[in-house]
């Protein structure tokens, strides 16, 4: 089954950018897509297609996807941003969601 | 406003069976496949399975951890997906969120039902 490999934790100052990364197999020619979850809160998507955003959320969140890592961008992090990120993608092949392990962003 | 609103969890035993309810509203619920993802507590997330729209079918897919136990459906006419789980396990303890499908995302969720299966 196809893997997707996310860093724990990331820690970033507020005003500065944080990159959370997802390693997945040949990941540049799937679509990825992100979630924010929040404590006690459902997911919510942030970017899809790589770097899409749905109605709603703000600019400072972008996403990437080439060769073997896509990355979730956040520019001028906020307090509001602290959350678990994880990132997900469709395995065509068996028809199966597949989600990253999540990655805990810290904004110190 | 779209919705999805979860319903059905609780505490069971292990080896018994349960059915979760996920009701959709303001938007076409027919239009859509739907998935359901659970998450254990202190765990990630964890699809379990979608059901596709009528336009494509109606069928379904699950993951390897819960098929052949767990079953997913629909009724469109009451704008409702439901997930039967049978035998389950300790290990089936999470929250289950529904959610609307669109390009194989997951964009809109639920805010969940908890499910515990313990003796």
């Amino acid at each position: 089954s196809y893997v997707l490999t996310q860093p724990p934790s990331v820690s970033v100052a507020p005003g500065q950018t944080a990159r959370i990364t997802c390693g997945g197999n040949s990941i540049g020619s799937k679509s990825v897509h992100w979630y924010q979850q929040k404590p006690g809160q459902a997911p919510v998507l942030v970017v899809y297609d790589d770097s899409d955003r749905p109605s709603g959320i703000p600019k400072r969140f972008s996403g990437s996807n080439s060769g073997s890592t896509a990355t979730l961008t956040i520019n001028r992090v906020e307090g509001g941003d602290e959350a678990d990120y994880y990132c997900q993608v469709w395995e065509s092949s068996s028809d199966q969601g597949v989600f990253g392990g999540g990655t805990k962003l810290t904004v110190l | 406003e779209v919705q999805l609103v979860e319903s059905g969890g609780g505490l069971v035993q292990p080896g018994r069976s349960l059915r979760l309810s996920c009701t959709g509203s303001g938007f076409t619920f027919g239009d859509y496949a739907m998935s359901w993802v659970r998450q254990a507590p202190g765990k990630g997330l964890e699809w379990i399975g979608f059901i596709r729209s009528k336009a494509y079918g109606g069928t379904r897919e699950y993951a390897a951890s819960v098929k052949g136990r767990f079953t997913i459906s629909r009724d469109d006419s009451e704008n409702i997906a439901y997930l039967r789980m049978n035998r389950l396990k300790t290990e089936d303890t999470a929250v289950y969120y529904c959610t609307r499908d669109r390009l194989q995302a997951f964009e809109i969720w639920g805010q969940g039902t908890v499910v515990t299966v313990s003796s």
